[in-house]
């Protein structure tokens, strides 16, 4: 079946600092490929996505390219801000519509 | 603006009753809805599937005779926690997935928190 593997949390940064957030997946297909941010009690939003190889998704500063010799879609940011701490997901969407997830990034940026 | 609602946003509830859960799509027809569910500072796990007028298919695992779910129109599916218990405490997320338009889309709605006592 489906999967998707991320990096292992929780990742500090000071606020400027470079972010990488790995993502693999493996997948039957093509799937699209997703990035979600959740704040603190809040739902999911949409942050970037990508629906074919090579494609990058980008967002707010956010980074993203589908690669699909690598099966990888790392979130990227050249410099976080404190309003970027959350909990990051990665996540594929198969043919059918059904999302995986991976476990969640929980970013913390200090000031 | 969002395009996937549900309600409530949250709800409190004691063991053994019942809870509803509302998603509805409010400007395209959702003739797939996904229903998931995330434990504290946990991924999102997919529960079932269900196509309007169909009934749904439910993940590995999960009781559907517990989840009861329920895809009647085009734009609401509703998720009912039937005799809830403590460890039914979540969040639970919609997702609906349709024609806007003439592009194929899909959208998380905000999520319920149901906690029970």
């Amino acid at each position: 079946g489906n999967s998707v593997t991320q990096m292992e949390g929780p990742v500090t940064l000071s606020e400027e600092a470079f972010l990488t957030i790995n993502c693999t997946y493996t997948a039957t297909g093509y799937p699209s490929l997703f990035w979600y941010v959740q704040y603190p009690g809040e739902g999911l939003q949409l942050l970037l996505k990508a629906t074919k190889a090579d494609d990058k998704g980008s967002n707010k500063g956010f980074e993203a390219t589908y690669r699909k010799e690598t099966t990888s879609f790392h979130l990227e940011k050249g410099s976080v801000q404190v309003s970027d701490s959350a909990v990051y997901f990665c996540a594929l969407r198969g043919w059918e519509g059904k999302s995986t997830f991976g476990d969640g990034t929980t970013l913390t940026v200090k000031p | 603006g969002a395009v996937v609602s549900q309600h409530p946003s949250r709800v409190i509830c004691k063991s053994g009753t019942s809870v509803k859960i509302e998603c509805r799509s409010l400007d395209f027809q959702a003739t797939t809805m996904f229903w998931y569910r995330q434990f504290p500072k946990q991924s999102l796990m997919l529960m079932a599937t269900s196509n309007e007028g169909s009934k749904a298919t439910y993940e590995q695992g999960v009781e559907k005779d517990k989840f009861l779910i329920n895809h009647a129109s085009l734009t609401l599916s509703t998720l009912t926690v039937t005799s809830a218990h403590p460890e039914d405490s979540s969040f639970y997320i919609c997702s609906a997935r349709g024609r806007r338009g003439n592009t194929d889309t899909q959208y998380f709605g905000p999520g319920t928190r149901l906690t029970v006592l």
